[in-house]
């Protein structure tokens, strides 16, 4: 029963480099997102995805893409790494029951980009 | 767009004491719910409060949903160390399903 998991768990890139981090859920959850969390910022939503093969942009989407190809998968990529995407990145999923609206959240992946 | 507020943003408290956070919306909530993140680690779901003036309790943890439905509050009766950690509030935004998080507030708790 993994639920949710995020990889890598820890990244070191450059400046410049494209990097993939990965999100895989194991409750056929039809909503997935991507959060970023920084000192004094809280939870910002990246990208957002209601099904495969759908996906919305969030508050801070620049200099992000992502894909839904399969349901369970939800990659989130950054073209160009920059200073400013040193964070740390999670993932979670819901599926909405009786008007609940519960997410759960990987366990995170901290980038650095040098 | 919706935003949601948290106040306070940190409270250091002793063990024992009691602790509040709030949180304030511009807009009216369908419904709100709140995580707690112990250091280190992610936002776990505690609750989601929907009714207007609902008033929900996990033991010593009380949470309030305005009757406005524009703001919400968590307390926690007698602290103790485990109740360390960050508190988040979140409002549905308007697509439906994704949430607008609060900036949350911290508790350090002295023993």
């Amino acid at each position: 029963d993994a639920g949710i998991t995020q990889s890598p768990r820890y990244k070191i890139t450059e400046t410049g480099r494209q990097v993939t981090l990965m999100c895989h859920q194991t409750w056929s959850h039809s909503y997935m997102f991507w959060y970023r969390q920084d000192l004094g910022h809280g939870l910002r939503l990246i990208y957002y995805s209601a099904a495969a093969d759908i996906t919305d942009k969030g508050e801070v989407p620049d200099g992000y893409v992502v894909s839904r190809s399969k349901t369970e998968n939800f990659p989130l990529t950054l073209e160009s790494a920059t200073r400013s995407q040193t964070s740390v990145y999670f993932c979670a999923s819901s599926e909405p029951w009786r008007d609940s609206y519960e997410q759960y959240f990987g366990p995170g992946t901290r980038l650095t980009v040098t | 767009g919706q935003q949601v507020m948290q106040i306070p943003q940190y409270q250091h408290v002793q063990e024992g004491e009691d602790f509040t956070t709030y949180c304030n919306s511009s807009t009216t909530l369908s419904n709100i719910q709140w995580y707690k993140q112990r250091p280190g680690g992610h936002p776990v779901f505690l609750i989601q409060l929907v009714k207007s003036g609902e008033v929900k309790k996990q033991k010593r943890l009380t949470f309030q949903f305005g009757e406005a439905k524009k703001n919400s509050s968590l307390h926690i009766t007698a602290t103790q160390t485990t109740d360390v950690g960050t508190y988040f509030c979140a409002g549905l935004s308007n697509s439906g399903y994704a949430l607008n998080f609060g900036k949350g507030t911290s508790l350090l708790v002295t023993p």
